[in-house]
C-alpha cells in the first residue's frame, strides 16, 4: 500500500514570496491533516479535512495560509506571503475516518526555509 | 489548558540498555494517548496508543507504554535498545484533536 506522498521535499524561498505544498493521501482515506513542525517542537495541527470539507482550521493563520481539498483526495497548502517564522517542516497525514482512534499516517514532510 | 510535557529533550543510552521516555499530560479527562517515532527525514510513525482497558500497552518494535492515571503519565519503555532506535519520539494526547509534545531525541551509544 502506497503511503502519504508529499512534494516538494525541500523548498527555499525569500520572505514575502508565495509557496505551495502538495499532498496525496493514502487511497480511501477520508480525513486529511496538515501539520506545521517548527524545529525543536512537536507537530501543530493547521487544518483538518473530512473528504473535501474543513473540520478544524482554528490554528491556521488565515491571513496568509490557505488550504484546499477540492475533490476530496489531493490537497494543497499555500502560504502567501511567507514570513521568516514560517520556516518549518509541513507534514501531511491521512486517516480512514474522523474518529481519533483512526491511526494517522504521515508523509515525509516538506522542509520550508524562508530567507 | 490541554498540554503534553516531555521533560527530557535529549536522552542518551548505550545499545542494549533499557529505555524509559517520560510523558505527562494535562487534560480534562483521560484522553487518548499516543507515542510516535520520527526518524531523520521521515514522517511520524505510530508506535502505540492507549484508549481504555489494560494500562500496559504493547506497540511495535518492542516498545511498551504504561498509563498511570494518578500521575497523568504515559511513559514509553523498551527493555533493550538497538542502534536503529535512535530517533525523535513524540508523546501525543487528544480526543477530537491530537496535541503533540515537543519530543525527546534519543541517542544510542555503541
Amino acid at each position: 500500500e502506497a503511503g502519504v506522498a508529499q512534494s516538494p521535499r525541500y523548498k527555499i524561498i525569500e520572505k514575502r514570496q508565495s509557496v505551495a505544498f502538495w499532498c496525496n493521501p493514502i487511497s480511501g482515506h477520508a480525513t486529511l491533516y496538515w501539520y506545521q513542525q517548527i524545529l525543536g517542537q512537536g507537530p501543530k495541527l493547521l487544518i483538518q479535512f473530512q473528504n473535501n470539507g474543513v473540520v478544524d482550521d482554528s490554528q491556521l493563520p488565515k491571513d496568509r495560509f490557505s488550504a484546499e481539498r477540492l475533490k476530496g483526495v489531493d490537497s494543497t497548502l499555500k502560504i502567501q506571503p511567507a514570513k521568516l517564522e514560517d520556516s518549518a517542516v509541513y507534514l501531511c497525514a491521512s486517516s480512514q475516518g474522523l474518529a481519533e482512534y483512526n491511526e494517522q499516517f504521515f508523509g515525509p514532510g516538506t522542509r520550508l526555509t524562508v530567507l | 489548558a490541554q498540554s503534553v510535557t516531555q521533560p527530557d529533550i535529549h536522552i542518551t543510552v548505550s545499545e542494549g540498555a533499557s529505555l524509559e521516555l517520560r510523558c505527562n499530560y494535562s487534560y480534562g479527562a483521560t484522553p487518548y494517548l499516543f507515542w510516535y517515532v520520527q526518524s531523520p527525514g521521515q514522517g511520524l510513525q505510530l508506535l502505540l496508543k492507549y484508549f481504555s482497558g489494560d494500562t500496559l500497552v504493547q506497540g511495535i518494535k518492542g516498545f511498551e507504554a504504561e498509563f498511570k492515571r494518578s500521575q497523568s503519565s504515559f511513559n514509553l519503555r523498551k527493555p533493550s535498545v538497538h542502534w536503529s532506535d535512535a530517533a525523535e519520539y513524540f508523546c501525543a494526547v487528544g480526543f477530537d484533536k491530537i496535541i503533540f509534545g515537543k519530543g525527546t531525541r534519543l541517542h544510542i551509544l555503541p
